[in-house]
């Protein structure tokens, strides 16, 4: 089975600054195969990144991803009131077929 | 609009059982797989269960392997699962989730959600 380790568990800052969350497995993970998610309180998740790199529908471009192998990051490059939220990171494996990250949560310093 | 919608959660005694639903819409349910994911309270997502766009195969964790049952009626634009013998640890929120592509394995639509409570 192959762990997703998020780091940090809580990440505070002020809107307008740059954050950087990191994802590590335990095992290599293929990049067409990790995703980025946040969730709001009380909100289901909301898919940001897919295939390590590539936004999904919608997402303002201030969200990227990058990594391959075991490391990924996800960035924002000037947070918006609306971005603080939990992020989690998710692969896709063999079993499970899924995994997701414990989860980085973002709040506002 | 693209939207699913759960339904089927509320109180259940430990051994018991629920089926949940979702209800899919705004998109070809059948030319996609899905997905039931759930979140115990104030705790992270866990993957549950997958189904091809046929149904012809269905994946899940090792947590509710023998217990639960994944199921869909494209006719219905339909999701299933299907929760038996049922512990205080599947208290949670159950997520229905639609793949968002042939190539791709995230999630790109979720339901709002439907809360599981296994208490006595």
């Amino acid at each position: 089975e192959i762990v997703l380790t998020q780091s940090p568990g809580t990440l505070s800052l002020s809107p307008g600054e740059r954050a950087t969350l990191s994802c590590r497995a335990s095992q290599s993970v293929s990049s067409s195969y990790l995703a980025w998610y946040h969730q709001k309180p009380g909100q289901a998740p909301r898919l940001l990144i897919y295939a390590a790199s590539s936004r999904a529908t919608g997402i303002p471009d201030r969200f990227s991803g990058s990594g391959s192998g075991t490391d990924f990051t996800l960035t924002i490059s000037r947070l918006e009131p609306e971005d603080f939220a939990v992020y989690y990171c998710q692969q896709y494996g063999s079993s499970p077929l899924y995994t997701f990250g414990q989860g980085t949560k973002l709040e506002i310093k | 609009e693209v939207q699913l919608l759960e339904s089927g959660g509320g109180l259940v005694q430990p051994g018991g059982s629920l089926r949940l639903s979702c209800a899919a819409s705004g998109f070809t349910f059948s030319s996609f797989a899905m997905s039931w994911v759930r979140q115990a309270p104030g705790k992270g997502l866990e993957w549950v269960s997958a189904i091809t766009p046929g149904g012809g195969s269905t994946y899940y964790a090792d947590s509710v392997r023998g217990r639960f049952t994944i199921s869909r009626d494209n006719s219905k634009n339909t999701l299933y699962l299907q929760m038996n013998a049922l512990r205080a640890e599947d208290t949670a929120i159950y997520y229905c989730a639609k793949k968002y592509s042939s190539g791709s394995h995230a999630f790109d639509i979720w339901g709002q959600g439907t809360m599981v409570t296994v208490s006595s």
